[in-house]
């Protein structure tokens, strides 16, 4: 069985201050990973995704993640947050060619921005 | 413009009763997918569909139900037997390829039982 573990459930921040989001996960096949955001009552928007090659990804709104294989984690992180960065973060898995492309997701970061 | 609609935005049900949530994509993509999301615990899988006409259990099936009878709807039924129903319920979509780089998502719908 796959799983993704988001170590914090909050992270409160200072505008303007860097910040790191955790995610480790387990899976007995090789997998693609993914961060996705997400606003108050909106669905879910792809920040970023680690499909192969480079294991430094870069994504939308200046967010980044590195893939550690050895480590099994893939944070996120952006080097200074606007207030616009408050949000709901969710990192999650596919596994690679098993059927039906499920995803499998952490139980999500809530991101704080504060002035 | 290409996306996911979901319908309504937010619903009441009596406890009882069966309702049903809507989700269209004018995206051309084959696989669909319904997620529950409670505070705290992400977001779960309850069905999917690959293919018109098919259609998989997730891993909380249990009290909901859906069909696939055309590939741009993916309609999701919770029944009475679902024991705590109030959640926000989320619709995805993907191309049915190799080359999977993850779901577009709709704008959820929020279902409270009262």
């Amino acid at each position: 069985a796959q799983s993704v573990t988001q170590l914090d459930s909050q992270v409160p921040v200072f505008e303007e201050a860097p910040v790191e989001l955790r995610c480790n996960y387990s899976s007995s096949v090789s997998v693609y990973l993914f961060w996705y955001v997400q606003y108050p009552n909106q669905g879910l928007q792809l920040l970023l995704k680690y499909l192969s090659g480079s294991t430094l990804v870069k994504g939308i709104n200046g967010f980044e993640a590195e893939f550690n294989k050895s480590q099994t984690s893939f944070h996120l992180r952006k080097p200074s947050v606007h207030i616009s960065d408050t949000a709901e973060y969710f990192c999650a898995l596919v596994m690679i060619k098993a059927a039906g492309n499920k995803l499998t997701f952490g139980g999500g970061t809530r991101v704080l921005v504060k002035p | 413009d290409g996306g996911i609609t979901q319908s309504p935005k937010y619903l009441f049900r009596k406890e009882g009763q069966n309702v049903t949530l809507s989700c269209e994509q004018n995206l051309n993509h084959d696989a669909m997918y319904w997620y529950r999301q409670d505070p705290g615990q992400g977001l779960r899988l309850i069905y999917y569909s690959q293919i018109v006409n098919d259609f998989q259990k997730g891993d909380i099936a249990e009290g909901y139900s859906v069909s696939r009878e055309k590939k741009e709807s993916f309609p999701l039924t919770v029944t009475s037997a679902q024991k705590n129903p109030t959640a926000f319920y989320l619709c995805a979509s993907s191309p049915r390829t190799t080359d999977f780089w993850g779901y577009t998502f709709g704008s959820g719908t929020r279902l409270t039982v009262v």
